[in-house]
């Protein structure tokens, strides 16, 4: 079974500020995905980045970044100079890369941005 | 490049009658999933189709079910609803399952059981 924990209900930042999103997770799988999502109210859930289990190099997207530690289990997301557009849900969650399988989330972080 | 559509975003529904939820996924891609968000029980998958097929599916009853047709486009319906069925249903849309590094998902749509 693979599972996803998102440790901060809540984390507040200042705009322009940087920050850390935890992830760890617990799979028994060789190959998996991970990837970060963000939520806004409106409840569409976007997608922001991806790591591969076997990509060497943590994945970047603009001013995304997943810091991928593999003996650690875990893919924090990083995300840069913040905005004030960044205040939503964001989600971690990971798949199996054999047959088709489903994608496991954690259960959140709310992100506050302030002026 | 169009995203994923779902249809209709918003509906409200009696207890007892049925919902019919359709999703368009994104030109190309072949497979589609359903998840269920509920404040208390999280982002929970109902189940994935792929070609037309079934493929995998969640813990959910009977009530709920799903197709997908020729043009990869999905519905899923839920019968006999309940209190608890309301929730956010969400579709996710990727070109193929086991290799797919980036799933996208729709706007959602928001279902409310009166």
């Amino acid at each position: 079974a693979q599972k996803i924990t998102q440790t901060q209900p809540g984390m507040f930042v200042q705009e322009k500020e940087a920050v850390t999103l935890d992830c760890t997770y617990d799979t028994s799988d060789q190959s998996y995905g991970l990837f970060w999502y963000k939520q806004p109210s409106s409840g569409e859930m976007i997608f922001l980045i991806y790591q591969g289990s076997y990509d060497e190099q943590n994945a970047t997207e603009g001013r995304y970044s997943l810091n991928f530690q593999k003996a650690r289990k875990s893919a924090n997301l990083v995300i840069s100079a913040s905005q004030l557009g960044d205040s939503a849900m964001y989600f971690c969650a990971m798949r199996g890369m054999r047959g088709f399988q489903k994608l496991v989330f954690g259960t959140g972080t709310r992100l506050l941005v302030s002026p | 490049k169009a995203g994923v559509t779902q249809t209709p975003r918003y509906l409200i529904k009696t207890r007892g009658q049925q919902v019919t939820l359709s999703c368009s996924p994104i030109s190309g891609h072949r497979s589609v999933s359903w998840y269920q968000q509920t404040p208390g029980q999280g982002l929970q998958f109902l189940f994935e189709y792929f070609s037309e097929t079934q493929r995998n599916k969640g813990n959910f009853p009977g009530r709920f079910s799903g197709r997908q047709f020729s043009n990869s486009r999905s519905e899923m319906n839920v019968s006999t609803l309940e209190l608890g069925d309301s929730a956010l249903y969400l579709c996710a849309s990727s070109f193929a399952s086991s290799s797919g590094n980036t799933i996208y998902f729709g706007e959602g749509s928001w279902l409310t059981v009166v």
